[in-house]
């Protein structure tokens, strides 16, 4: 268990709001990441982040930003949310001196 | 740039029946290799890796050896049970800069279904 957590767990939000989820990590981990998982294309990185207010884009980055003001949360915003962008969202972290990822359970997105 | 292949399925296969997925690679410079397992409704779950060439990677079971020559990591379990039904992902590290740490490439996840 490397301490994860993502919140909210499921939302429903309709085209054109914002939504921020939210990752929560309590194991000080430097690299953070977010993933999107899509039937057909496995999982696809979003952003990610290697400190604090560092962070860069992944393949799959238009439409979403990310924030990092502090170590352990790691924020998504999709700021005017889109059906294309209806997906399960995962963050995970890297854990030190090595390249294997760990990830949260999952945030459930439905954009109406 | 990198890339991860791996067959889809679903692959269905009788309980202590031998199971191989396959997954090849396209990658720079000397990525690890891993494969992650997620049971329905959860997340992933790291179920092996192997950090460089001729590695194995051993878990529950399971293997997979790092093959350079042939740029495979195929996982294999010699008696696969019910529990082991779940969707199964090969991925690798070292992005655009050849490094782990900004983010795995993943397969497109193989679905196993394994029948009593």
């Amino acid at each position: 268990d490397a301490g994860i957590t993502q919140s909210p767990r499921h939302k429903v939000t309709e085209t054109g709001t914002p939504v921020t989820l939210r990752c929560h990590q309590t194991e000080n981990h430097r690299y953070m990441y977010w993933y999107r998982q899509d039937p057909g294309h496995g999982l696809r990185l979003i952003h990610y982040s290697y400190g604090v207010k560092d962070t860069d884009k992944g393949e799959v980055s238009d439409g979403y930003s990310v924030s990092r003001s502090k170590t352990e949360d790691f924020l998504l915003t999709l700021e005017s949310a889109t059906s294309s962008q209806t997906s399960v969202y995962f963050c995970a972290i890297t854990a030190s001196g090595s390249y294997e990822q760990y990830f949260g359970p999952g945030t459930r997105l439905t954009v109406t | 740039g990198n890339s991860v292949t791996q067959m889809e399925g679903p692959v269905t296969l009788s309980e202590e029946a031998f199971l191989t997925i396959n997954c090849t690679y396209t990658a720079t410079g000397y990525p690890s290799l891993f494969w992650y397992v997620q049971y329905p409704g959860e997340g992933l779950q790291l179920l092996l890796k192997a950090t460089k060439a001729d590695d194995k990677g051993s878990n529950k079971g399971f293997e997979a050896t790092y093959r350079k020559e042939t740029t495979s990591f195929h996982l294999e379990k010699g008696s696969v049970q019910v529990s082991d039904s779940a969707v199964y992902f090969c991925a690798l590290s070292g992005g655009r800069s050849g490094g782990g740490a900004d983010g795995l490439t993943f397969g497109k996840g193989t679905h196993l279904i394994i029948q009593p």
